[in-house]
């Protein structure tokens, strides 16, 4: 079947620092991946993408990199700010129907 | 493109009653998807649409819970006879349908409540 297993949070950085989040998937077909971004009182925005293998999604400063040989897509950033605390979502999406959603990674970044 | 609203914000009702909540996509989306998203979870998938065509019902889809789109444009979900275990936040999301990435994109949820 389709599901994706992502890092276990929460997440709590200083500001600047390194950020990995990891998100690795199975699926029956060849995936999409995303990362959605959920901020405090909002809905979820679509972060970035890929649809191939070694595509690498970027946006923001974010970027992801899609492995198929390790059927990952890990989302990093080399330098977090305050701005960036947020629930973080992996997903994947198989020929356009329904999105498969990981239980998303809650990132605090402090001053 | 106002992006995907709906309505309403935050539903709170007593157990057994039936409540209903509406979905306004992006205008040019051929896609319409319900999800359901419970506190520490990522959003569940419940059903899809394609125009007016419902296509695919995830089976957390009981036989309480419809959801229609009549013309193809807006959608509203209905839950009958809630139960505490519906209290969840309900997530709409439309999509064009082209392309390979099938980008969705997602409304700002109607939060339940039941007491």
């Amino acid at each position: 079947g389709n599901s994706v297993t992502q890092m276990e949070g929460p997440v709590t950085l200083s500001e600047e620092a390194f950020l990995t989040i990891n998100c690795t998937y199975t699926a029956t077909g060849y995936p999409s991946l995303f990362w959605y971004v959920q901020y405090p009182g909002e809905g979820l925005q679509l972060l970035l993408k890929a649809t191939k293998a070694d595509d690498k999604g970027s946006n923001k400063g974010f970027e992801a990199t899609y492995r198929k040989e390790t059927t990952s897509f890990h989302l990093e950033k080399g330098s977090v700010q305050v701005s960036d605390s947020a629930v973080y979502f992996c997903a994947l999406n198989v020929i356009g129907n329904q999105f498969y959603f990981g239980t998303g990674t809650s990132l605090t970044v402090i001053p | 493109d106002t992006g995907v609203s709906q309505n309403p914000r935050h539903k709170i009702t007593k157990r057994g009653q039936n409540v209903t909540f509406r979905c306004d996509p992006i205008s040019e989306h051929n896609r319409l998807y319900w999800y359901r998203q419970t506190l520490g979870q990522g959003p569940e998938f419940l059903t899809y649409f394609q125009n007016e065509a419902q296509l695919e019902k995830s089976r957390l889809l009981s036989d309480r819970f419809s959801a229609e789109r009549p013309k193809g444009s807006f959608s509203t979900l209905e839950i009958q006879r809630t139960e505490q275990g519906d209290s969840a936040m309900y997530l709409c999301a439309s999509s064009s349908g082209t392309g390979r990435a099938y980008e969705q994109y997602f409304g700002p949820g109607t939060r339940l409540t039941v007491t």
